[in-house]
């Protein structure tokens, strides 16, 4: 069965400080990896996407993440944060190619940032 | 391009009754998936639907079903609520011809009383 761990319920940062959210993964086949940001009361914005290629993908947001198969991984970055990028963080993951299949979602990464 | 829409955007029911949530998929978009999520929690999906059936399901009892018309917008049924279906409902909205790039609209907040 595939499964998604995220470690860190919540991650306090202070403004402009780096940020790495873990996020580890069980899955069958090769995964097709997400990461989603959620604000209060929202819905979900994707914001990187890893199936293939380049282990480091490039997202919105200033955002970035590492797929490491060994560690099956797929750890979410940023160099500096902002007080906007507070918000609840959601790794997934999923076969593919989209028919009868689902996202398995982790439990989410609440983010604060201080000033 | 017009995005995932769902309505309502909040409901109260109280524990027995039935509650409709609805969703118009993505433009180009003929695959809906409705997720639920629970306070704290990530989402966790209920079923998907495809030109217009049922094409995969997660772990719900059958008291929550789906409809897709032909312009493949949605419907979530619930019958005989409970509370623990409080939550927050999201639609999120795919084609099947490519990769699994789901698309999620605002959500529907549910409280059961």
């Amino acid at each position: 069965a595939q499964s998604v761990t995220q470690p860190d319920i919540h991650i306090t940062v202070s403004e402009g400080a780096s940020l790495e959210l873990r996020c580890n993964y069980s899955y069958g086949a090769t995964p097709y990896l997400f990461w989603y940001v959620q604000s209060p009361g929202q819905g979900l914005q994707l914001l990187l996407k890893y199936f293939s290629g380049d282990t480091l993908v490039q997202g919105i947001k200033g955002f970035e993440a590492e797929f490491k198969r060994s560690q099956s991984s797929f750890n979410l970055r940023k160099p500096s944060v902002h007080w906007s990028d507070a918000a609840e963080y959601f790794c997934a993951v999923g076969p593919y190619n989209n028919a009868g299949n689902m996202l398995t979602f982790g439990g989410g990464t609440r983010l604060m940032v201080k000033p | 391009e017009t995005g995932v829409t769902q309505s309502p955007t909040h409901l109260i029911k109280t524990r027995g009754q039935q509650v409709t949530l609805r969703c118009s998929s993505q433009s180009g978009h003929n695959t809906v998936s409705w997720y639920q999520q629970a306070l704290g929690q990530g989402p966790q999906f209920i079923f998907q639907y495809y030109r217009e059936e049922e094409n995969g399901r997660g772990n719900f009892p059958p008291r929550f079903s789906g409809l897709q018309f032909p312009n493949y917008s949605s419907e979530l049924n619930v019958n005989a609520l409970e509370l623990d279906d409080s939550a927050l409902y999201l639609c999120a909205s795919s084609s099947p011809d490519g990769p699994n790039e789901q698309f999620f609209g605002p959500g529907t907040r549910l409280t059961v009383l």
